[in-house]
């Protein structure tokens, strides 16, 4: 069936450095994407969602970029910090439901 | 913090058992969402509850299965509950037809089956 995956399991970066996170999507009707990011014995935290009408969608030190052609999305984190180590999870929605892959973890070097 | 409440955090129940999860969703939330996230994996969509009825539904069997209240509140029951059961139980709530219906999460219930 269709789902979503990422390219990593991990992903370790010096704190300060920018940070790249990306996944890829088979279904080519899928319209509207989540980042989300989980931290060690808490639920997933919403972060950023953009739509198909978009490329590129910026927030507080966040940017998620999405290219349709070859179904794939990014997250960009700038500045890294330590509070940003976690698990983090692209999620496309569907009509009733989200699939999410299988995540990224991210690991900041002080 | 998103303002959906799970309860309990933790649990413990031996295979054949039955067990009830809870989830308060966020005010001005009508839509209930469940998933089961087993450890190193991401959130698997179990079902979602709008207006007191499912309204889709994930590759579970029918021994997941759960109700909506009047509030949007909603539990998920698992009956004879099997070892790969064991996972965390994530609720998540949105308010559907919302320009950005997104899913905010609970802080989850740990579910450990023996």
């Amino acid at each position: 069936g269709e789902s979503v995956g990422l390219h990593l399991p991990t992903l370790s970066v010096q704190e300060g450095d920018n940070s790249i996170i990306n996944c890829a999507y088979s279904n080519s009707a899928s319209d509207y994407f989540i980042w989300y990011k989980q931290e060690s014995g808490k639920g997933p935290q919403f972060i950023i969602d953009i739509r198909s009408n978009m490329d590129k969608r910026q927030g507080q030190r966040v940017t998620v970029l999405l290219n349709k052609t070859v179904k794939h999305l990014s997250l960009q984190i700038a500045a890294t910090q330590p509070g940003d180590s976690a698990v983090y999870f692209c999620a496309e929605k569907g009509n009733n439901d989200m699939r999410f892959g299988a995540g990224t973890r991210l690991t900041v070097k002080p | 913090e998103t303002g959906v409440t799970q309860s309990p955090t933790h649990l413990i129940k031996t295979r054949g058992q039955q067990v009830t999860l809870r989830c308060s969703s966020q005010s001005g939330h009508n839509t209930v969402s469940w998933y089961q996230q087993a450890l190193g994996q991401g959130p698997q969509f179990i079902f979602q509850y709008y207006r007191e009825e499912e309204n889709g539904r994930g590759n579970f069997p029918p021994r997941f299965s759960g109700l909506q209240f009047p509030n949007y509140s909603s539990e998920l029951n698992v009956n004879a509950l099997e070892l790969d059961d064991s996972a965390l139980y994530l609720c998540a709530s949105s308010l559907a037809g919302a320009l950005r219906d997104t899913q905010y999460f609970g802080p989850g219930t740990r579910l450990t089956v023996l």
